[in-house]
């Protein structure tokens, strides 16, 4: 089956500093990434949508210039918040479509103290 | 915005009983997902429904996707504390010419031995 890989699984930083997360498909190629936030008890939103070799798309109220998504080759994506403060505090997930269907990867919890 | 709306938000049942949750929505999805995420952790797929009325059963889960495609639900039959978890239907839908899932609000399920 499909394996996306997510490091790290959790990261705790000070507030203005910048995290980087990443998501690794390791047996398939991916040329789209979705990524989602999820706060504490609620469901998975919806943040953006990576595609290999173009700009990332970002939904309604996700500021492109805070949550910076690269997706530079087909089997890597990044998301890097950028001098986060503690309400980015959530758990970041990633997700690729491929063959299988839809895999994700194991989540990132971020704290920002 | 598209929203899947889960009832209920809350379960809290004994071990043995049956229960059912539904995912409602006002738009036409082309296939529907559940998955069921334990804290921490990635959700982690259950069943795909594609065809509108289309039932498929998982051991003791039984989902059915409307007939309209805008609705789908789980029963869930003498249920287990391993059941417990958070459960999430997500909508496959087509949008700026990338089809990606939307999540519902999520059933937070507690099984009591």
């Amino acid at each position: 089956g499909a394996v996306v890989s997510q490091h790290p699984s959790r990261v705790i930083c000070k507030s203005g500093t910048s995290v980087k997360i990443e998501c690794r498909s390791l047996d398939f190629q991916a040329t789209t990434m979705f990524w989602y936030r999820q706060f504490p008890k609620q469901s998975l939103m919806l943040m953006a949508t990576s595609n290999e070799g173009s700009k990332a798309t970002y939904e309604q109220g996700v500021e492109k210039d805070k949550f910076l998504i690269n997706h530079a080759s087909l089997t890597l994506s990044t998301l890097t918040v950028t001098s986060a403060h503690p309400e980015d505090s959530s758990f970041y997930i990633c997700s690729a479509p491929n063959s299988y269907g839809y895999t994700f990867g194991s989540g990132t919890r971020l704290t920002v103290v | 915005t598209q929203l899947l709306e889960q009832s209920p938000q809350f379960l809290s049942i004994q071990e043995g009983e049956n229960l059912t949750v539904y995912c409602n929505s006002s738009s036409v999805f082309s296939s529907l997902q559940w998955y069921r995420q334990e804290p921490g952790e990635g959700p982690v797929l259950l069943v795909t429904v594609v065809t509108g009325g289309e039932v498929k059963k998982l051991k003791r889960l039984t989902f059915q996707f409307g007939d309209a495609r805008k609705d789908s639900s789980l029963h869930i039959t003498a249920a287990q504390p391993g059941d417990t978890g958070l459960y999430l239907c997500a909508g496959l839908t087509p949008t700026s010419g990338t089809y990606k899932y939307i999540f519902g609000t999520g059933t937070r399920l507690k099984v009591l031995a």
